[in-house]
């Protein structure tokens, strides 16, 4: 399996600008997590999907941001419009089973906003 | 709710010499503890993990971890560190049929020669 994958590796934009981060999960798995590392904060969840249905965005920041999973093979998270201060790396991660599970992670999006 | 914390931000260690990496957690019942390790540029990656039964477990790349109920602890070691081992190490927390992951600030391990 080729793991999780995550698509930009990098993205730069302009404040203002609408970003679109994506995720492809490991085939099979049920969750899905998107997190937020900072050097201030560490890493945050953001959401969680369980079979494609969002069960907890209580980490999501503000409306700005938004995520989806239309399917079990895919999902964003969106951010309109960004801000500077959305600079961070976006860890998108998968696994198996509740209950704790250990989660898969992709490589990151590292994000910058200027 | 769950809580994590690891009170070392960044440790130097020699190479060769053994290591520990702190982690205390919060939680009310038995949790679920996690040990990750991130390279740089890279995604964590699961060291081990303990759930129930013997308290010290084994991961992968010679790391072990053991729970301490009493201290809420679950420490992280290695006997003999190798250059190879520099990282970020993250102590994570989860509970029985709760899927979040709480995870900890993380410590940045340094190998000298």
């Amino acid at each position: 399996d080729a793991g999780v994958i995550q698509s930009p590796r990098h993205e730069v934009t302009e404040m203002g600008q609408e970003v679109t981060l994506r995720c492809k999960p490991i085939s099979g798995h049920d969750y899905l997590f998107w997190y937020r590392q900072t050097m201030m904060r560490g890493l945050e969840l953001l959401i969680y999907f369980n079979n494609n249905v969002p069960i907890d965005d209580s980490g999501m920041p503000e409306d700005r941001f938004s995520a989806k999973m239309p399917n079990a093979s895919f999902s964003t998270l969106k951010i309109q419009p960004s801000e500077p201060r959305d600079s961070a790396v976006y860890f998108c991660a998968s696994s198996e089973a509740g209950g704790g599970d250990e989660q898969y992670f992709g490589p990151g999006t590292r994000l910058t906003v200027t | 709710a769950q809580s994590v914390t690891q009170p070392d931000i960044h440790i130097t260690v020699s190479e060769g010499a053994s290591l520990e990496l702190r982690c205390n957690y919060s939680y009310g019942a038995t949790p679920y503890l996690f040990w990750y390790v991130q390279s740089p540029g890279q995604g964590l990656q699961l060291l081990l993990k303990y759930f129930s039964g013997d308290t010290l477990v084994q991961g992968i790349k010679g790391f072990e971890a053991e729970f301490k109920r009493s201290q809420s602890s679950f420490n992280l070691r290695k006997p003999s560190v190798h250059w190879s081992d520099a990282a970020e190490y993250f102590c994570a927390v989860g509970a029985r049929g709760y899927q979040k992951v709480t995870f900890g600030t993380g410590t940045k391990l340094q190998v000298i020669p």
